[in-house]
């Protein structure tokens, strides 16, 4: 079945251990983002990628990390992670930046 | 920046019953997105509707752009219409600017 697979379902982390989410999308869209969504706070854009080899910020980028090697992967990298970045995690793709969304199934990650 | 408000904030139903939600935007805009997150977490693209009307089943959206507003209607609710249900626009080619959302609840 054709859509974005995220990797773990969920996780708790301790504070300051490194942690990388997986992203893996099928349909060849070139467009892939990455949000968090908080209690009150909605969807916020962590970072996105237009295309394979290029990655921009977002509206909250820092304590994040992203690489898109090719095409289908999109890895969102918590280099040290602190108790704020508890949340769920939302990868996302389009077949063109701003084009229809689909969404994964999300992480939801506690920081510990 | 562009300000997306999405009304009402909260709504309960009866199963069966019809349902419209509001988007108001505040600058025009080149496109607009509907989308259902379930009690699950799920989210799911509903529309993708700039302007006009559109029809998918019990649902349909219409988009009214020169009035910078959206609204999607819910007819013959189901339990499985509940869940929160966002509007987003673009403000620029990567980034969609999202409503607070309607949280709808559909009781049996």
């Amino acid at each position: 079945i054709a859509g974005i697979t995220q990797a773990p379902t969920s996780q708790i982390l301790a504070a300051g251990r490194r942690m990388t989410l997986r992203c893996t999308q099928d349909m060849r869209h070139n467009a892939m983002y990455w949000y968090r969504q908080d209690l009150g706070l909605g969807l916020r854009l962590i970072h996105y990628s237009n295309t394979a080899g290029t990655t921009g910020k977002g509206e909250v980028p820092d304590g994040y990390s992203v690489s898109r090697a090719n095409t289908d992967d999109f890895p969102l990298t918590l280099a040290s992670a602190v108790p704020s970045q508890t949340s769920v995690y939302f990868c996302a793709s389009s077949p063109e930046t701003g084009g229809i969304y689909t969404f994964g199934s999300g992480t939801r990650l506690t920081v510990v | 920046g562009i300000q997306v408000e999405q009304s009402p904030p909260d709504l309960i139903l009866q199963e069966g019953a019809n349902s419209t939600l509001r988007c108001n935007f505040s600058d025009s805009v080149n496109n607009l997105q509907w989308f259902h997150q379930n009690p699950w977490g799920q989210l799911i693209n509903l529309f993708y509707i700039p302007s006009g009307t559109k029809q998918n089943g019990r649902l349909s959206a219409t988009t009214v752009a020169t009035e910078r507003y959206s609204l999607l209607y819910i007819s013959s609710s189901q339990t499985t219409d509940s869940g929160v249900y966002f509007c987003a626009v673009p403000r620029s080619n990567y980034q969609l600017i999202w409503g607070a959302g309607t949280k709808l609840i559909i009781k049996p």
